[in-house]
């Protein structure tokens, strides 16, 4: 089954107002990959974390690690209508050869 | 450089017929995905090729999905028979490779559409 969790499921935002979705793993990640997947489209990657802790910021988007390597979370400040789509982390635990997708979180920003 | 291609793009089945969808990774990527992603839900991986070798093909059901990478560049998934419950989105997807544990980028194809009726 999933090891990657994602919440919340659906967020509704205004455009203009802050969005964040978080990713839990049950085990220790040797990284976290976030992906961005518009409707109809298929997933784009945006960016890698690999350190414990890790801060990366991409415009009004920011990433985090955890310091367990656990969790991670995607925060996007004051969001606009191209930010409409659903939010995808992925990752694989330390040692094995398998990757797991989140559920993800699916984002629409109303005008 | 040419992205991911997948074909087709669509296909409509009845259950227990047969069905196949080809990729073709970006020029010389070594390592090869099928996702299979249901409606609202995250991909899900179904198999992964380093070149032409199996990595990870624990959730691939094996009694009636098959996929294969023979000389090492494009693939095919096959399902035979389809069920209802495999109507998805079939997403190819490739990485130079190398790297174990998902450690590299991962370029998804556009995906097959599959409606099993």
């Amino acid at each position: 089954g999933q090891q990657v969790m994602q919440i919340p499921q659906y967020q509704h935002v205004q455009e203009g107002e802050d969005f964040t979705t978080y990713c839990n793993s049950s085990t220790t990640l040797s990284n976290i990959q976030w992906y961005k997947q518009r409707p109809g489209g298929h997933p784009v990657f945006l960016i890698q974390l690999v350190k414990s802790g890790e801060v990366k910021k991409q415009k009004r988007l920011t990433f985090q690690f955890g310091e367990a390597k656990k969790n991670s979370s995607l925060h996007i400040t004051a969001t606009q209508t191209t930010d409409v789509g659903t939010y995808f982390c992925a990752g694989g635990p330390y040692n094995f050869n398998k990757f797991y997708f989140g559920s993800g979180t699916k984002l629409n920003v109303k005008p | 450089e040419a992205g991911v291609a997948q074909s087709p793009r669509y296909k409509i089945i009845e259950k227990r017929q047969s069905v196949a969808f080809w990729c073709n990774p970006i020029s010389g990527h070594a390592t090869l995905y099928w996702y299979q992603q249901i409606l609202g839900q995250g991909p899900k991986l179904l198999i992964q090729f380093q070149n032409n070798g199996v990595v990870d093909d624990s959730q691939l059901p094996k009694d009636r999905f098959s996929a294969e990478r023979l000389k090492g560049v494009d693939s095919t998934l096959k399902i035979q028979p389809a069920k209802l419950e495999d109507s998805a989105v079939y997403l190819c997807a490739s990485s130079s490779g190398g790297l174990a544990g998902g450690l590299e980028t991962q370029y998804f194809g556009p995906g097959t559409r599959l409606l099993v009726l």
